[in-house]
């Protein structure tokens, strides 16, 4: 599976919009981007998740390039309940199947008031 | 619907004492299942995952074993327990088949004392 790279940590404003990157550069066809949110001391929650378009849903937006080896998260009001990291992870199907799902070390989102 | 349970929610170990956390989904069949464990302020690492009764992956070898003894049922087990293996633990469950997401627990915390 692809390995991503995403920032340690990043601030956004309350009400404007948070954009979290997420770098995937040894994607393959197969494989999609899916991201998850993990509120502290809880089980993380899914978010939102692409193989080739952009895809937009209640809670957010994924922006993927045209090559795929990025992508960018995109939570268009952020709220203080939105502090929580952000994993950025890649998911291959193989047949019709997934197997391991395999996690980084996020991105830490903090809401500022 | 489905859901998932695990239990307990904390616990705290002597060390040297033995550990059988358990995992149970409800409303699907055939699901992979996943364990994680989450040091303090670190991300989520993959421990083990189930594609099936009695089928199991480790992905990183120590003090720890996992079973699957029933299809919606996963264990995670040590005779041993070290100091090392505080941490918060998490089970997960994912349809086998397509681009779908994955259900998270809400936790163990372990403390080993």
């Amino acid at each position: 599976d692809a390995k991503t790279t995403q920032p340690p940590s990043m601030d956004c404003a309350e009400g404007r919009a948070a954009n979290l990157p997420c770098n995937h550069s040894t994607i393959s066809g197969n494989e999609y981007v899916y991201w998850y949110r993990q509120i502290h001391s809880q089980g993380p929650q899914y978010i939102i998740h692409g193989l080739k378009n952009n895809e937009t849903n209640e809670m957010a937006s994924l922006i993927i390039t045209e090559d795929r080896k990025s992508s960018t998260l995109i939570l268009p009001h952020a709220t203080l309940r939105d502090t929580a990291v952000y994993y950025c992870i890649v998911v291959s199907l193989r047949g019709g199947t997934a197997r391991q799902l395999t996690f980084g070390s996020g991105t830490q989102l903090t809401v500022l008031p | 619907s489905q859901t998932i349970h695990q239990w307990p929610a904390t616990l705290v170990q002597p060390v040297g004492s033995p550990l059988s956390l358990e995992c149970t989904v409800e409303g699907t069949s055939n699901p992979n299942l996943y364990w994680y464990r989450q040091a303090a302020g670190r991300g989520l690492q993959l421990l083990f995952y189930s594609v099936g009764i009695g089928q199991i992956s480790s992905e990183v070898p120590q003090n720890l074993s996992a079973s699957r003894p029933q299809d919606r049922q996963f264990i995670l087990s040590s005779k041993k327990l070290l100091l090392s293996d505080s941490g918060f633990y998490l089970c997960a469950w994912k349809l086998r088949q397509g681009a779908t997401e994955a259900f998270f627990g809400q936790g163990t915390r372990l403390t080993v004392v």
